[in-house]
């Protein structure tokens, strides 16, 4: 039981270039998440997808977007990276939505650098 | 916009120390979680708190959810470095198109010298 896995852990891109950010889950969850997460502004939400075949923005969607591949897993793609976009970049999961109490787990995170 | 403000940013006590951090909010929040992150890792859920005026207690760490439901506290008793991490308030966004979405405090990084 691997809980949420993401790949890559780091990643350095070029200005303009894109990347996808890959997330699975295992725990048979219908809510994931992507998160950004910069120094002193804790997690920020980038999407959601509540259950397979729907997503919807978060806090700070602009320059992503994202696919809920099935219940299994959700990508995040950046189509033109910008430095803006460097951090720290989280996927999680949840049985049901925020609104529930439910915990989110979290995958151990990938490291983007956009020089 | 529902705001979760942390305070305080950093702590760095001396083990054997207790601390309290701080989640605030002007609005009323149906559940507050708190979650602790270690470097490279992600965070980790500690506690949920529903009921305003609710305490929970986990070992050495006693969490409240206050009586209005905007505010939550987290108390550390006799720190120990193991206690090393960043510390994070959550609350679901209310209703609309935030439905089932989470928002995050900025967090607080606490240091425990040994």
């Amino acid at each position: 039981n691997a809980g949420v896995t993401q790949t890559p852990k780091f990643q350095v891109l070029k200005t303009g270039q894109s990347m996808t950010l890959q997330c699975a889950q295992d725990m048979n969850h219908n809510s994931m998440y992507w998160y950004r997460q910069d120094p002193g502004m804790g997690l920020r939400l980038i999407y959601y997808s509540a259950s397979e075949g729907t997503t919807d923005k978060g806090e700070v969607p602009n320059g992503y977007n994202v696919s809920r591949l099935n219940k299994r897993e959700f990508s995040l793609r950046l189509e033109s990276a910008a430095p803006s976009q460097t951090s720290v970049y989280f996927c999680a999961s949840s049985e049901w939505g925020a609104h529930t109490g439910d915990e989110q787990y979290f995958g151990p995170g990938t490291r983007l650098t956009v020089t | 916009t529902q705001l979760l403000e942390q305070s305080p940013q950093f702590l760095s006590i001396q083990e054997g120390e207790n601390l309290t951090v701080y989640c605030n909010s002007s609005s009323v929040f149906s559940s507050l979680q708190w979650y602790r992150q270690e470097p490279g890792e992600g965070p980790v859920l500690l506690v949920t708190v529903v009921t305003g005026g609710e305490v929970k207690k986990l070992k050495r760490l006693t969490f409240q959810f206050g009586d209005a439901r905007k505010d939550s506290s987290l108390h550390i008793t006799a720190a120990q470095p193991g206690d090393t991490g960043l510390y994070l308030c959550a609350g679901p966004f209310a209703g609309g198109t935030s439905y089932g979405k989470l928002t995050f405090g900025q967090g607080t990084i606490l240091t425990v010298h040994p």
